[in-house]
């Protein structure tokens, strides 16, 4: 059983558009993370959110914590081929301390 | 720029050999992770531990096995590898910031195929 369900699982859109992911669950969270994977590389953290309804901007990046902490999601504007990658969201499940993995949203930003 | 090494990136190996992935920090975590990923799969946590001498299994049962004798050293060793062993490992470690925000720092990894 997938405890973070990511979607779409592919994405694949033209420079300068703008996209959604999200990162779904039954269960409430701690804290949600999302981390860029490229290829060949190790994931790398973009940003940690704690509280239910946070919004958080990293340049064109807008992620979001929804109010009962079990979803979340990422928000890219104007996407540019640099944002290519695997994106995956990561939470602490309330109540226990272990770090889980949703399957990865693989985005493709064409030139 | 986090400061986690993995060796080899790319190993391709025959099966029944006995092999060694190696994974080395200079951050002075305490903390660190293997996970196991497949293509278009979720990360599977294998082995972690906290601190020298500590090592705990993960959530995904593994043939692997691995040590921690120093704090900056963790390496993973499968004894006979298989083919169901062919996967991407990954290397972790981490800064606890609180009770529920952890970050954690990933080597490049491992591609280990298995003939």
């Amino acid at each position: 059983t997938q405890l973070l369900e990511q979607s779409p699982q592919f994405l694949s859109i033209q420079e300068g558009e703008n996209l959604t992911v999200y990162c779904n669950s039954s269960s409430v969270f701690s804290s949600l993370q999302w981390y860029r994977q490229e290829p060949g590389e190790g994931p790398v953290l973009l940003v940690t959110v704690v509280t239910g309804g946070e919004v958080k901007k990293l340049k064109r990046l807008t992620f979001q914590f929804g109010d009962a902490r079990k979803d979340s999601s990422l928000h890219i504007t104007a996407a540019q081929p640099g944002d290519t990658g695997l994106y995956l969201c990561a939470g602490v499940i309330q109540g226990a301390q272990k770090l889980v993995f949703g399957q990865g949203t693989r985005l493709t930003i064409n030139p | 720029e986090a400061d986690i090494y993995q060796t080899p990136r790319y190993l391709v190996i025959g099966t029944g050999k006995k092999i060694t992935l190696e994974c080395s920090q200079t951050m002075g975590h305490d903390k660190m992770y293997w996970y196991q990923q497949d293509p278009g799969m979720e990360l599977h946590l294998i082995h972690y531990s906290y601190g020298v001498n500590s090592t705990e299994k993960g959530d995904l049962s593994s043939e692997s096995t691995v040590s921690r004798i120093r704090t900056e050293h963790f390496p993973l060793t499968l004894e006979s590898a298989r083919p169901s062993h062919t996967s991407q490992y990954l290397c972790a470690s981490s800064v606890r910031y609180s009770l529920t925000n952890e970050k954690l720092f990933f080597g490049s990894g491992t591609q280990l195929s298995v003939l």
